[in-house]
């Protein structure tokens, strides 16, 4: 168990729909970062928040945004669903946002797009 | 753009036998090449990390090696066990201005069977 937590674990939903998944990093990390896996596409960066500020930003759609609450929760908005959107979209924590900090991986939370 | 390739695809050993995991990359600002190990149903957790000043790291049965002017690195497993049987990824970052934002470039992955 790496200590994050990702809600929900499964989501199905449909084409144009909005859905939000949420993460919790590890007690004491100030880093979330946000990523996507696909068959085809493989293991993406989307996108960083470090203390409530955005650091970085990856191959991240313009329908899909993200959050870094005062509690350090982190919360993923995808909206206008495509088919495309389907895959497993994971959460990691680091204690700072060096290179070197390890990087916690959550569970996941896997989304399917009917 | 893919900054990292990695290869094989698939892999099948052996117990005992020593799975070789390779890497390429592209980008020569990328200074910090960690491995991460994901089995079904679990999120990538980090195995084993080398910094380009040097050209090997081992921890326990896991050997990172690292050739700078190649821009390769290799993941190399001893003595596999059924139990290492799962998917591997490489992965690069990069120091951005002396304050990194330590976002990842995976590889596409490589999955491991080990045959007891």
């Amino acid at each position: 168990d790496s200590g994050v937590t990702q809600t929900p674990k499964h989501l199905i939903t449909a084409t144009g729909q909005r859905v939000t998944l949420r993460c919790s990093p590890r007690s004491g990390d100030l880093s979330v970062y946000w990523y996507q896996q696909s068959l085809d596409q493989g293991l993406q960066f989307l996108i960083q928040y470090y203390n409530g500020e955005e650091r970085a930003k990856g191959n991240i759609l313009e329908r899909f945004s993200a959050q870094q609450f005062p509690d350090l929760h982190s919360e993923l908005n995808l909206s206008s669903l495509e088919l495309g959107d389907s895959a497993l979209y994971f959460c990691a924590s680091s204690v700072g946002t060096r290179i070197y900090n390890e990087q916690f991986f959550g569970p996941g939370t896997r989304l399917t797009v009917l | 753009q893919q900054q990292v390739k990695q290869s094989p695809q698939s892999l099948i050993v052996q117990k005992g036998g020593i799975p070789i995991i390779n890497c390429a990359y592209e980008n020569t600002a990328f200074d910090y090449f960690p491995w991460y190990q994901q089995f079904p149903g679990k999120g990538p957790a980090l195995l084993i990390a080398i910094r380009p000043d040097v050209s090997e790291k081992k921890e326990g049965r896991f050997t990172i090696s690292f050739n700078k002017s190649a821009k390769q690195f290799s993941l190399h497993i001893m003595d596999s066990q059924p139990g290492d049987s799962a998917t591997y990824f490489c992965a690069a970052s990069k120091d951005a201005g002396g304050t990194s934002y330590g976002k990842l470039t995976f590889g596409q992955g490589t999955i491991l069977t080990v045959h007891p």
